[in-house]
């Protein structure tokens, strides 16, 4: 049972587009929400992250929105770079516990 | 610098030749895990660990052992590789109980 649905699997966008990645969960005790960028040959990164009680949160170009009651949060990346490339993982966990369900990944590509 | 380091990061072995990657890391963290990604399945948790001789099964533990005995090292085991372990493997930590997860560089592994 996958707890946490990522799409798009591939995202091409152009540069100074928006990109935007999809995640949805089941789990309504989750209530931690991180987005994870690898490189490639790196291991993934915290890229940003959002607890359920605020609906948004942004830090620079990334925004993470929230809907509680739909069970879904999404990355947008504004004025998106080619150095964005890279591939995007939501994950979720429960309050006090560090093990992470992650969703499986999108393959973000920003075409100069 | 805090970090997560793996070893080797490139392995090459064939079937059934006992190997171990290490994975050890100076923040002091309590949480520590094993994923595999694999293209499309995304990161799998293979074992965790919330401390010192407490480990505990992720989704997907067929065929890997692990060991706490030192809150830094978190080593992972394949007594008998078998060519379905060829994989990306990555260890990462946490503080117990905070879902923000560092992640080492990564093993890639080649069971032939």
């Amino acid at each position: 049972q996958q707890q946490v649905k990522q799409s798009p699997q591939s995202l091409i966008v152009q540069k100074g587009g928006i990109s935007i990645i999809n995640c949805a969960y089941e789990n309504t005790a989750f209530d931690y929400f991180p987005w994870y960028q690898q490189f490639p040959g790196k291991g993934p990164a915290l890229l940003i992250a959002i607890r359920p009680d605020v609906s948004e949160k942004k830090e620079g170009r990334f925004t993470i929105s929230f809907n509680k009651s739909a069970k879904q949060f999404s990355l947008h990346i504004m004025d998106s770079q080619p150095g964005d490339s890279a591939t995007y993982f939501c994950a979720a966990s429960v309050r006090g516990y560090s093990t992470l369900t992650f969703g499986k990944g999108t393959m973000l590509l920003v075409s100069p | 610098e805090a970090q997560v380091t793996q070893n080797p990061r490139y392995l090459i072995t064939v079937t059934g030749k006992k190997l171990t990657v290490t994975c050890s890391q100076n923040m002091n963290h309590e949480y520590m895990s094993w994923y595999r990604q694999d293209p499309g399945l995304g990161l799998r948790q293979i074992y965790y660990s919330m401390n010192v001789e407490v480990t505990d099964k992720g989704d997907v533990p067929e065929g890997y052992k692990v060991s706490r005995k030192e809150k830094r090292n978190f080593p992972l085991i394949l007594e008998s590789p078998s060519p379905n372990q060829t994989s990306l493997y990555f260890c990462a930590s946490s503080l117990y109980g905070q879902g923000s997860q560092y992640f080492g560089p990564g093993t890639r592994l080649t069971v032939l």
